[in-house]
């Protein structure tokens, strides 16, 4: 079975609103850490990343936070504006290359 | 081009057919992967270059699927015998270095269609 998943397919979240998309992976010797954005009909376009070090990174609007205890790792975007409708994918390395991807969260920003 | 260029955007295709799709990197990225999605699916692994050589296939569904990567830069991923299983969106991605020391960039794709 997969290593990483998400909790729930669909978020629903009103425009200004913040966000938190979840993330539960398997593999405890996952060291690196990845959020992914996709839109329709595009590639995953890279957003923020985490080491296993670490347990909070801040980018622009976006924190990713990381529970090694339990295994979660979560995204957090402050004030969702439209342009944050897509698909979120968390993804951890696969050994020393690669990464798997989780199914994803549709993140759907309400006007 | 500034990023990864997948060509064709699209293939259909009829079942027993062969296929290529072409993926060209950032140029100076050594790292190559392919992966493949399904509907409503995260990407999943297929295979990864470092250079020229296959690091890592063991993602590669069986032996219809190849790729190859012979000067280090362009890659194209070949199918043969399709069949309607193997319709998805085929990803491309690069990085400098390996994955677990960066970020990979990703191309927009090629949508595969088995009829």
């Amino acid at each position: 079975g997969e290593s990483v998943g998400l909790h729930l397919p669909t978020l629903s979240v009103q425009e200004g609103d913040n966000s938190i998309i979840n993330c539960a992976y398997s593999n405890s010797a996952s060291d690196y850490f990845i959020w992914y954005k996709q839109e329709s009909g595009k590639g995953p376009q890279f957003i923020i990343d985490i080491r296993s070090n670490m347990d909070k990174r801040q980018g622009q609007r976006v924190t990713v936070l990381l529970n090694k205890t339990v295994k979660h790792l979560s995204l957090q975007i402050a004030a969702t504006q439209p342009g944050d409708s897509a698909v979120y994918f968390c993804a951890e390395t696969r050994g020393a290359d690669g990464l798997t991807f989780g199914k994803g969260t549709h993140l759907i920003i309400q006007p | 081009g500034a990023g990864v260029s997948q060509t064709p955007s699209n293939k259909v295709t009829e079942k027993g057919k062969y296929v290529e799709l072409r993926c060209d990197p950032i140029s100076g990225h050594t790292a190559l992967y392919w992966y493949r999605q399904s509907l409503g699916q995260g990407p999943e692994f297929l295979i990864y270059f470092q250079g020229t050589g296959a690091a890592d296939d063991s993602g590669l569904p069986n032996d219809r699927f190849f790729a190859v990567r012979p000067e280090g830069s362009v890659s194209t991923l070949k199918i043969q015998r399709t069949e309607r299983g193997d319709s998805a969106v085929y990803l491309c991605a690069s990085s400098r270095l390996a994955a677990n020391t960066g970020e990979l960039f990703f191309g927009e794709g090629s949508r595969l269609t088995v009829l």
